[in-house]
């Protein structure tokens, strides 16, 4: 079945400090991997998002994430928190009936990230 | 302007009652989506629809019924509302139905009481 795990349910970080998110999946086919941001009380923005080709790909806000197919993860990552980074972060993988496509994302539980100043 | 949008953002009703959700998007997109956000922040896909058809179905109560007037609209109306029916409803739409990222609305916040 296809799933997204991410082990964390809440990160507290320094501000300054840097971070690194969780995320695996199981899926059969080739996947397309998202990470995506909710602020509070918004909707979820696009950080970033691996569909081949370098598997350290870079995204918005200074964040970057790595595919490594033998561990199935796709970690996120950022150098140098900022307050305004705090948020829920979700790990999704594209599935659908087409292997090498996919028409719906799979949403993990999401990781709940706190910034101390 | 706002590409996806919908209204209303927030929404507090009794249980029973019927109520509609609205969903616009100015991209020019083939594909549109509801998905439901639960109070422990799952995410979960209820349904797609593709040039007004509908394509995906996640086995949601038929009390929920998606309508799309055209590809730029996607409506969810939720009749007789349950307290369990309270959650985040997201639209998000992509530029077509496979292989293409997916922007998401802002949410709209359904109470029930």
């Amino acid at each position: 079945a296809q799933s997204v795990t991410q082990p964390d349910i809440h990160i507290t970080v320094s501000e300054g400090a840097s971070l690194e998110l969780r995320c695996n999946y199981s899926y059969g086919a080739t996947p397309y991997l998202f990470w995506y941001v909710q602020s509070p009380g918004q909707g979820l923005q696009l950080l970033l998002k691996y569909f081949s080709g370098d598997t350290l790909v870079q995204g918005i806000k200074g964040f970057e994430a790595e595919f490594k197919r033998s561990q199935s993860s796709f970690n996120l990552r950022k150098p140098s928190v900022h307050w305004s980074d705090a948020a829920e972060y979700f790990c999704a993988v594209g599935v659908g009936a087409v292997k090498t496509s996919y028409d719906k994302v799979i949403f993990g539980p999401g990781t709940s990230l706190s910034v101390i100043p | 302007d706002t590409a996806v949008s919908q209204t209303p953002k927030y929404l507090v009703t009794q249980m029973g009652n019927d109520k509609s959700i609205k969903c616009e998007q100015n991209l020019g997109h083939d594909t549109m989506y509801w998905y439901k956000q639960d109070s422990k922040k799952f995410l979960k896909i209820m349904f797609s629809y593709n040039n007004k058809e509908l394509i995906i179905n996640e086995t949601v109560p038929n009390r929920f019924s998606p309508k799309s007037p055209d590809k730029a609209h996607l409506n969810l109306h939720i009749n007789s509302l349950e307290l369990g029916d309270s959650a985040v409803y997201f639209c998000a739409s992509s530029r077509e139905r496979y292989g293409n990222t997916i922007y998401f609305g802002e949410g709209s916040w359904l109470t029930v009481v």
